[in-house]
């Protein structure tokens, strides 16, 4: 049951455009459609942002997207504001109805 | 509004036991999976434990299996983490999680902080 492997960091400035990766096996991510991704400011509860690949929940802006192909998941931030500069870490409900996270990306605003 | 109010964190010894508790207000918690996610200081998201909304079918994290157990009491509107063999590396923010959308978990508590040291 290892973590689904994400880039340590991305980046990028107002207004640019950041994709997030998220690669795990054909047991979990590449097996599933239950792929969510959730946002973390420091010292905060995380904040889900994309669930079942691609919808999201209310309230959240539509400059956030999420794809999957194989066994690859992304989560594109379109538009970067400040506010989104936090941690972000995608999961994957596994064949062994379990879930599984992510490692985490950085995202920074330049 | 969906609150969720964890307690029962602390410090306590490798090898020892602690049993949290998720209080829950704001919904009919009897219709819910809650789930148990955990964050050591300074690291990643992990997924310990999941109960379905019937109590019937529960799931565990591979580095927690055989040592810790999670119940509920829809009665109280409450889940539990019964943690035994406690390790080092089990030293952790335990947060409890309502699953409201398909493998997704928008609500979390504020999270319990459990120290495992001698």
């Amino acid at each position: 049951q290892s973590a689904l492997t994400q880039p340590p960091s991305a980046s990028g400035s107002p207004g640019q455009s950041v994709t997030i990766s998220c690669t795990g096996t054909s047991s979990d991510v590449g097996g599933h459609n239950y792929v969510s991704w959730y946002q973390q400011h420091p010292g905060k509860a995380p904040k889900l942002m994309i669930y079942e690949v691609s919808k999201r929940p209310s309230g959240v802006p539509d400059r956030f997207s999420g794809s999957k192909s194989g066994n690859t998941a992304s989560l594109t931030v379109s538009g970067l504001q400040a506010e989104d500069e936090a941690d972000y870490y995608c999961s994957s409900y596994t064949d062994s109805n379990n879930f599984v996270f992510g490692t985490g990306t950085k995202v920074t605003v330049l | 509004e969906v609150h969720l109010v964890e307690s029962g964190g602390g410090l306590v010894q490798p090898g020892g036991s602690l049993r949290l508790s998720c209080a829950a207000s704001g919904f009919t918690f009897s219709n819910y999976w809650m789930h148990w996610v955990r964050q050591a200081p300074g690291e990643g998201l992990v997924w310990v434990s999941r109960m379905k909304s019937d109590g019937s079918n529960t799931g565990y994290a591979d580095s927690v299996k055989g040592r810790f157990t999670i119940s509920r009491d829809d009665a109280k509107n409450t889940v539990y983490l019964q943690m035994n063999s406690l390790r080092a590396d089990d030293t952790a923010v335990y947060y409890c999680t309502r699953e409201d959308v398909p493998g997704g978990v928008s609500n979390w508590g504020q999270g319990a902080l459990v120290t495992v040291s001698s």
